[in-house]
């Protein structure tokens, strides 16, 4: 089945401990993106990339890295969480006619 | 920049109803539109689309055509039922071939009652 697979589905944490948010897609997919999404706020991008060793930041990569080392992978860090990171996570990846979402991960920071 | 402003939820129908949710977008250039939908606990699913004006996309019983000369794409359905209470949101594709740059509404939260 083709999907796109985040973990964890929630995940609580304490400021200043790093974390990793791990992303897999079985499409082959060149293009893979993360966005959150907060209340009022919608979905914003943080960060995708467009190919193996490829990235670029989106709209709010403040405070994330991501690396893409090989095509199905894109994990996203968080060096030093923030309760400002508070937020529902979507990773997502593209053939080019639309994206295919993961279910989520419920990031709470304190 | 170009943007997307869809309406404010969340709209509460009773089974049966009839849907709309205003979508209106500002870009340069002629985007693609798209409305994707997120049910209760899952990541968002594309629900239907439109590249060029006039081209009314379709899915589900729910149809949005895209309006150049009003830039809107508003989403309707002529019967809504319960399965469909959701989050809508509405979004747009500046650069063509390139899903990462699509640009979302707030979206829309949907409640249909029995």
């Amino acid at each position: 089945e083709a999907q796109v697979t985040q973990n964890p589905r929630y995940l609580i944490t304490v400021t200043g401990k790093k974390l990793t948010v791990t992303c897999s897609q079985n499409m082959n997919h060149e293009y893979m993106s993360w966005y959150r999404q907060d209340p009022g706020l919608g979905l914003r991008q943080i960060y995708y990339s467009m190919n193996v060793e490829v990235t670029d930041k989106g709209d709010v990569p403040e405070g994330y890295k991501v690396s893409r080392k090989e095509k199905r992978n894109f994990p996203l860090i968080l060096e030093s969480p923030s309760p400002n990171q508070t937020s529902l996570y979507f990773c997502a990846s593209s053939d080019r006619r639309k994206l295919f979402f993961g279910s989520g991960t419920q990031l709470s920071v304190l | 920049g170009d943007s997307v402003t869809q309406m404010e939820g969340p709209v509460t129908l009773s089974e049966e109803a009839f849907l709309t949710i205003n979508c209106t977008y500002t870009a340069t250039g002629y985007p693609s539109l798209f409305w994707y939908v997120q049910y209760p606990g899952e990541g968002l699913q594309l629900l239907l689309k439109a590249t060029k004006a006039d081209d009314k996309g379709s899915n589900k019983g729910f149809e949005a055509t895209y309006r150049k000369e009003t830039t809107s794409f508003h989403l309707e359905k002529g019967s809504v039922q319960v399965s469909d209470s959701a989050v809508y949101f509405c979004a747009l594709l500046f650069r063509p071939g390139s899903q990462g740059n699509l640009i979302f509404g707030k979206g829309t939260k949907l409640s249909v009652k029995p």
